[in-house]
């Protein structure tokens, strides 16, 4: 079946550390996105990418970087410049920017800082 | 700029009863309307949209929604509502070759 695979599902982080969250899909969808979720703030866009090698920084960029190199792969790197990164990472895509395509989401990864 | 308010943190429900999740919005052009769905520890799961053309809109689990110009508002409803409904409920809006935004999630509980 096709999807959106996200992992490791958890995940923690020591201060200082980077660490990469993975995204696979196998739908042949054009864009992809990442977001992160916190308690009563909804979901806030990190990173998209509408093509391969390029991205755009969404509303909350700062401490994050992703790379596109194949259609089907868009990871996230939380850096050490991200203060607070705990929170649930969402990665989602769509076949590409028109108006009447809704989103196709992973299950998400949990990141924590011990 | 693009915007949806969800004013409602918190709806409880008794089962059997029909429930209404509230959803309004803004945006400068047509609004393209979406309801996702979100488990606990899960990814966002799609409901149902409204994109043009009849204002009701019916979607998975027999949950509809009702579009509504004049009022800028896209509520979420079911008729009788199930213990298994209970999850977090987005209403997400999107603007011709924008990206989606979301509004900050209403809480759903269906008390047995």
């Amino acid at each position: 079946d096709g999807g959106i695979t996200q992992s490791p599902k958890y995940l923690f982080r020591k201060e200082g550390q980077n660490v990469t969250l993975s995204c696979e899909q196998n739908l042949n969808h054009d864009a992809m996105y990442w977001y992160r979720q916190d308690p009563g703030q909804g979901l806030r866009l990190i990173y998209y990418s509408q093509i391969v090698n390029d991205f755009q920084k969404g509303d909350i960029a700062e401490g994050y970087s992703v790379s596109r190199e194949k259609k089907e792969s868009f990871p996230l790197t939380v850096t050490s410049a991200q203060k607070n990164p705990t929170a649930f990472y969402l990665c989602a895509s769509t076949p590409r920017t028109g108006y009447n395509y809704g989103y196709t989401f992973g299950s998400g990864t949990r990141l924590t800082v011990v | 700029a693009q915007s949806v308010a969800q004013p409602e943190d918190q709806v409880n429900v008794a089962e059997g009863n029909p429930l209404t999740v509230k959803c309004t919005y803004s945006v400068s052009g047509n609004p393209y309307l979406f309801w996702y769905v979100q488990y606990p520890n899960r990814g966002l799961q799609f409901l149902l949209k409204y994109i043009t053309g009849d204002n009701l809109v019916k979607g998975s689990y027999g949950f509809e929604a009702e579009f509504n110009k004049s009022q800028t508002s896209f509520h979420l409803k079911k008729p009788s509502a199930l213990v298994s409904d209970s999850a977090l409920y987005f209403c997400a809006v999107r603007d011709y070759g924008q990206n989606f935004v979301f509004g900050p999630g209403t809480r759903l509980s269906v008390l047995p």
